[in-house]
């Protein structure tokens, strides 16, 4: 059968706007987060990162919030550019260990 | 280098035969990881190494993939006897220790692999 893995949700929006990209993560142990962008044929790329004992964190152009009640991660970009389409990561560190869990990704593409 | 370096970029082999694949990390980061990602998908987690530490090998997904780092430094992950399943992208990362804030994660760009 298709793979669901194939069809990564997609984010379309015009360049200028803003994007929003949600993540929804799987434990509640968890205690550190990081968004990474990949680009076409190329290695992740480490956007932003946010521990588990903060609710929001900001960068250059892009915010991260954490919401632990309803385990939610987003990862907002202002003014979107071109150059910020691709897929999106969101990873997550179980307090335990060490290892990094990632989401299936979703996909940027700004229009301009 | 700057970087994650990882060699070969791509690779394409016959089923059944044994295929290495090389990361040489950012000098004096502790933490390696190896990553597997197939095409459209996310990334799975195979190891970590950190410092002297036994490796978590939790996430090899057989006997026929293992991992070695030497000196604490590059490390070799090797798949035996391939199988088409295995084609994807391997991805390694380091960083200067523990994944913390502050630790940032680096990875390389891959290597393609493709079993034929």
């Amino acid at each position: 059968g298709e793979s669901v893995g194939l069809h990564l949700p997609t984010l379309s929006v015009q360049e200028g706007d803003n994007s929003i990209i949600n993540c929804a993560y799987s434990n509640s142990a968890s205690d550190y987060f990081i968004w990474y962008k990949q680009e076409s044929g190329k290695g992740p790329q480490f956007i932003i990162d946010i521990r588990s004992n903060m609710d929001k964190r900001q960068g250059q152009r892009v915010t991260v919030l954490l919401n632990k009640t309803v385990k939610h991660l987003s990862l907002q970009i202002a003014a979107t550019q071109p150059g910020d389409s691709a897929v999106y990561f969101c990873a997550e560190k179980k307090s335990s260990g060490d290892k990094l869990t990632f989401g299936t990704g979703t996909r940027l593409a700004v229009r301009p | 280098g700057a970087g994650v370096s990882q060699s070969p970029s791509n690779k394409v082999t016959e089923k059944g035969k044994d295929v290495e694949l090389r990361c040489d990390p950012i000098s004096g980061h502790t933490a390696l990881y190896w990553y597997r990602q197939s095409l459209g998908q996310g990334l799975e987690f195979l190891i970590y190494f950190q410092g002297n530490s036994a490796p978590d090998k939790s996430g090899l997904p057989s006997d026929r993939f293992s991992a070695e780092r030497t000196g604490g430094s590059v490390s070799t992950l090797t798949i035996q006897r391939t199988q088409q399943e295995d084609s994807a992208v391997y991805l390694c990362a380091s960083s200067l220790g523990k994944p913390v804030s502050g630790n940032t994660i680096y990875f390389g760009e891959g290597s393609w692999l493709t079993v034929v």
